[in-house]
């Protein structure tokens, strides 16, 4: 069963500082792999997308890396702000001709002054 | 350019009643894709309709369906209202298949 596993659930750290988040996956076969920034009660926001080819995305401040060996990705913030409050979903797709994205739970980051 | 809109913001409804949300993609998006985000638990995906057929759809009961029409607007239509259908039902477009899906702002559901 195609599962994405993220953590920690949940995350609070103070503005200006840095985090990084985890997500495990058991998807196959493989595609491509995206985080997405979801505001409270809002559609989610695409940040990077990665194949099995690319190790590490920048978007910003924020910065993806994949290990399609041990099927391990991580979202690392820099210098967070108030403004990266949410909820960062970790996706996958699958290569099939289904064409299916599973999605983690996410993880619920608040950002504090 | 304007993104995936979607209709009603919030709904509310009782047990048993049906309820149809509406979505319309990104002008020259094609592919249409709906998702249930229940409080807790991740986006499950729900149907997925391109050129206005379906093409995939989730593990959801069939009292979840819906259609595509030919202007590549959609509409999600849910029979016999449980409780647990209570979520935020995203709707997202991609101008292909396999290309980024953008998402709307979703359709708050309550069933009391």
């Amino acid at each position: 069963k195609n599962q994405v596993e993220q953590s920690p659930q949940s995350l609070i750290i103070l503005e200006g500082k840095n985090c990084t988040l985890q997500c495990n996956y058991t998807v196959s076969p493989f595609s491509n792999l995206r985080w997405y920034k979801q505001d409270t009660g809002r559609g989610p926001v695409s940040l990077t997308i990665m194949t099995f080819s690319e190790n590490t995305k920048s978007n910003g401040r924020y910065t993806a890396t994949l290990d399609a060996d041990t099927k391990q990705s991580s979202l690392h913030i820099t210098a967070s702000q108030l403004s990266d409050s949410a909820s960062y979903i970790c996706v996958v797709t699958t290569g099939a001709g289904s064409y299916q994205l599973t999605f983690g739970k996410g993880t619920k980051l608040s950002v504090i002054p | 350019e304007a993104g995936v809109t979607q209709s009603p913001t919030h709904l509310i409804k009782t047990r048993g009643q049906q309820v149809t949300l509406r979505c319309s993609p990104i002008s020259g998006h094609t592919s249409v894709y709906w998702y249930q985000q229940a409080l807790g638990l991740g986006l499950q995906f729900l149907l997925w309709y391109d050129e206005g057929e379906e093409r995939n759809r989730g593990n959801f009961p069939p009292r979840f369906s819906g259609r595509q029409f030919p202007n590549y607007s959609s509409e999600l239509n849910v029979n016999a209202l449980e409780l647990e259908d209570s979520a935020l039902y995203l709707c997202a477009s991609s101008s292909q298949v396999r290309s980024e899906q953008y998402f709307g702002p979703g359709t708050r559901l309550t069933v009391t």
